[in-house]
Order: C-alpha cells, then structure tokens, then sequence
C-alpha cells in the first residue's frame, strides 16, 4: 500500500508570491492533516480537512488556506509569502479523523525555503 | 486546551545505556498519545500509541512508554540504545473531544558510540 505522497519534495520561492502544496493520502484515508514544522516553533497544526470539509484551523493567518478534493487528496495553499513561511510542511493521512485513537501517517514533507 | 512538555530538548546516551525520553500534558482526563520519530529529512513515523488499553504500552524497535495519569506522564524508554536510534522524538496528544492533534517540541537524541 503506497504512503502518504507530498509533492513537490523541495520549493523555492520569493516573498510576496503565493504557492501551492499537494498531498495524496493512504488510499481509502478520508482525514488529512496538515502541519508546520520550523526550528523555533516545532510542529504546528495547521488544519485538518474530512470528507472534502475543514474540521479544524489551528492558529495562522488568513494566507493560509487548503482544501480537499473528493478523492481525498488534498492542497495548501499560501498566498502572499513572507520570510517565515520558510519551513517543512508536513501532511498526515488517517482514515477517522484526528483527535481519535486513530493513527496518523506522515509523508515526506516539502521544504519550502523564501527569500 | 491541549499541551504537551517534552523535558530536554537535547539528550545524549551511550551505546547500550538506557533511553529515557520525558513527556507531560497538561489534562487530567487520559487523551490518547502518541510518540513519533523523525530521521533527517524524512516525515514522522509512529512508535507506538496509548488508547487506554493497557498502561504499559511497547512500540517498534525494543520502545516502551508507560502511562501514569498521576503523573500525566508518557515517558518513552529502550532499555539498550543503539546508533540507529539518533532521531528527533516528538510526543504528541489528542483528547476526546476530537479536537486537534498536539505536539511537543521534541527531543533531539544523540547516541555517543
């Protein structure tokens, strides 16, 4: 059974410009989670979309958005791009949501670097 | 809310001495938690998870965490360390109100040959 898949792995962008991050989860998983991980922060929960709809939104700004398709696949979206969006986002895949005994499976991450 | 402690954000052992790696939360009320690892480079992949079946909980790769709610303690341990145990340790928390997953801030693990 394939994983959690993250494309792209690796990303440069400017500021000011926006970007688009996909992820595929583990065939049959309805819940994607989406986090970011930086040096200073650790990791942090971004949002958490089931069945095509957001469950949760942790903590960022309006810049970030995401949303998620019928077939569960899922894209982040980050408009207007600052310095310290420079991070590894991460997404997990379960087939229940998050906040359940459930297990979440990671992918890979995509390093997004701004300058 | 949610929060979890990890004490030491960087911990050293020996080849073969005990590994003991700390975590606390914040609630009373027993969530469910999780420990992950993370290599360089690469996603977070579990070790093992606590669901209120049994207190003791054993993980991949020789690991074990005990609950104590008396505590509000998730301790993860191997009793012999191994090179290949050098990772990123993150626990992590959720409760039952189905509400978000939370992490600590992990413990960087370096095993001295």
């Amino acid at each position: 059974k394939a994983g959690v898949t993250q494309t792209p792995r690796y990303l440069i962008k400017t500021r000011g410009q926006q970007v688009t991050l996909s992820c595929s989860p583990i065939s049959g998983h309805r819940s994607v989670s989406w986090y970011q991980q930086t040096p200073g922060q650790g990791l942090q929960f971004l949002f958490e979309y089931f069945s095509e709809t957001q469950r949760n939104k942790g903590n960022f700004p309006g810049r970030f958005s995401g949303r998620q398709f019928s077939n569960s696949r899922s894209e982040m979206n980050v408009s207007t791009l600052e310095l310290g969006d420079s991070a590894l986002y991460l997404c997990a895949s379960s087939f229940f949501p998050s906040g359940s005994e459930e297990t979440q499976y990671f992918g890979p991450g995509t390093r997004l670097l701004v300058l | 809310a949610q929060s979890v402690t990890q004490l030491g954000s960087h911990v050293s052992v020996s080849e073969g001495a005990l590994v003991l790696l700390r975590c606390n939360y914040s609630s009373s009320v027993p969530p469910y938690l999780f420990w992950y690892v993370q290599y360089p480079n690469q996603g977070l992949q579990l070790l093992l998870k606590y669901t209120s079946a049994a207190t003791l909980v054993k993980g991949i790769n020789g690991f074990e965490a005990e609950f104590k709610k008396s505590e509000t303690s998730f301790h993860l341990t191997k009793p012999s360390a191994h090179m290949s145990d050098a990772a990123e340790y993150f626990c992590a928390v959720t409760d039952f109100t189905g509400n978000q997953f939370y992490f600590g801030t992990g413990t960087s693990l370096t095993v001295i040959p």
